[in-house]
């Protein structure tokens, strides 16, 4: 088993509609979760992270988090163009360092 | 304020030749960590690097080592390059530790090593 998996897509979604990208990870104690966004040929960028269980909102991203379930999704709304990237999800599991372990991405394409 | 830098950008290497990667973590931040992503995958933890001394290491081989200088600086040094150390190379910069729950990481732009 992977330890953080995700759907590796592509996903095709029409603009102006919730994307919906999913991540679950095999560490039942890992505590940091973060979500990436990587266009093609260029570096991840930091979109989302979120420690505690619920739902973090920032402008149209929302990350949910269920520990219980060991489960990790990142909602899109009000879809762009410019949204489609690949997606990665990536987990913090040992305190003692700083190791990001990531999932594989999903591909995410925004049709206008 | 400038982001975390690499350079170079692009490099061209031949197979059994050493290479230097270097890093600049965004400033204020002391915590510098390498991974390596080939295409189609997620980004390989390599190293992390905090305060100068090596906090973790990756399942890679002795080939791979790196240092992080006084001014939090960071090279990742790769000897014997073979095939299959082509790779986006990627640096990633964070205030540290933190107090029981990690600083979230930023990455640089990358360098990209072909090895022929």
């Amino acid at each position: 088993q992977k330890e953080v998996e995700q759907n590796s897509g592509p996903l095709s979604v029409p603009e102006g509609a919730i994307a919906s990208l999913n991540c679950t990870y095999s560490d039942r104690g890992s505590q940091s979760f973060f979500w990436y966004r990587q266009y093609s040929g260029k570096s991840p960028e930091l979109i989302m992270f979120i420690y505690s269980n619920g739902d973090k909102e920032d402008g149209r991203f929302t990350a949910q988090l269920n520990k219980a379930s060991q489960y990790v999704s990142l909602l899109i709304r009000d879809s762009q163009p410019s949204d489609s990237a690949t997606y990665l999800c990536a987990v913090i599991s040992n305190f003692g360092n700083e190791k990001l372990t990531f999932g594989t991405g999903t591909r995410l394409t925004i049709i206008p | 304020d400038a982001g975390v830098t690499q350079s170079p950008t692009h490099l061209i290497k031949t197979r059994g030749q050493h290479v230097t990667l270097r890093c600049s973590p965004i400033s204020g931040h002391k915590s510098v960590s390498w991974y390596q992503q080939v295409l189609g995958q997620g980004p390989q933890f390599i190293f992390q690097y905090y305060e100068k001394e090596e906090r973790g290491r990756g399942n890679f081989p002795d080939r791979f080592s790196a240092r992080q200088f006084p001014n939090y600086s960071s090279e990742l040094n790769v000897n014997a390059l073979l095939l299959g150390d082509s790779a986006l190379y990627l640096c990633a910069s964070s205030l540290g530790p933190g107090q029981g729950i990690p600083y979230e990481q930023y990455f640089g732009p990358g360098t990209r090593l072909t090895v022929t």
